[in-house]
């Protein structure tokens, strides 16, 4: 079963704008890390933000912040203030604390900003 | 400035060569990985590697060789390649991968876009 869910193959924002990405998981490890990564067409996978199933508070990175909605399992990342360098694949990932080793990754949203 | 370093960037191989990837990273991570990605597609977990021992190998074809000749090193040694093995292999690394490491950020290199003619 999949464990992470993507539901907009591709996105489209208007610079300057502000625009949610949609991830949703599944897992009954009750202990869990939630991942956003960015992939431009360099291909280099970078880190934006982290959020701890733990953490109370939703993570704010600069212009990115994660809606995390526990109960309905889903981890929503909003990029404020769109930047025509945000065109970009981007993909949310989670790690189960006790559960392997290994980050399971979604389908990924391609963004495109427009001028 | 990258973090984890990948070369080559651009590899071309026919399918009776023999080639390694590289990849290195001197952050202190135990953790490091081997991801394979197709186009339009997420990465998908190929080795992990803890303390130098090889801790998952997600049934990769045997074509596919890992080896950790060090906590900063990890090569994926390439032979009898199949044109279908082309595709961007990532490496990453991460400070540990045991129980209780969710928090731990996989800090990925630029990756090596492999090309099997």
């Amino acid at each position: 079963a999949q464990k992470i869910t993507q539901t907009q193959p591709g996105m489209f924002v208007q610079e300057k704008e502000a625009v949610t990405l949609d991830c949703t998981y599944d897992t009954s490890d009750p202990s869990y890390g939630l991942f956003w990564y960015k992939q431009p067409s360099s291909g280099e996978m970078i880190f934006l933000i982290y959020q701890g199933s733990y953490d109370q508070q939703n993570a704010t990175e600069g212009r990115y912040s994660l809606n995390f909605q526990k109960a309905r399992k889903s981890a929503n990342l909003v990029i404020s203030a769109s930047q025509l360098g945000d065109s970009a694949m981007y993909f949310c990932a989670m790690r189960e604390n006790n559960y392997g080793q290994n980050f399971v990754f979604g389908p990924g949203t391609r963004l495109s900003v427009l001028p | 400035d990258t973090e984890v370093t990948q070369t080559p960037k651009h590899l071309v191989m026919g399918m009776t060569n023999k080639k390694s990837l590289k990849c290195e990273q001197h952050m202190g991570h135990r953790a490091m990985y081997w991801y394979k990605q197709k186009a339009k597609k997420p990465p998908e977990l190929m080795f992990v590697y803890s303390y130098e021992k090889l801790s998952i190998n997600e049934s990769v074809p045997s074509r596919f060789s890992p080896e950790c000749p060090n906590s900063s090193l990890l090569n994926l040694h390439l032979h009898a390649l199949q044109p279908e093995d082309s595709a961007l292999y990532l490496c990453a690394s991460s400070q540990e991968t045991h129980r209780g490491s969710g928090a731990n950020v996989l800090t990925f290199g630029a990756g090596s876009r492999l090309t099997v003619l």
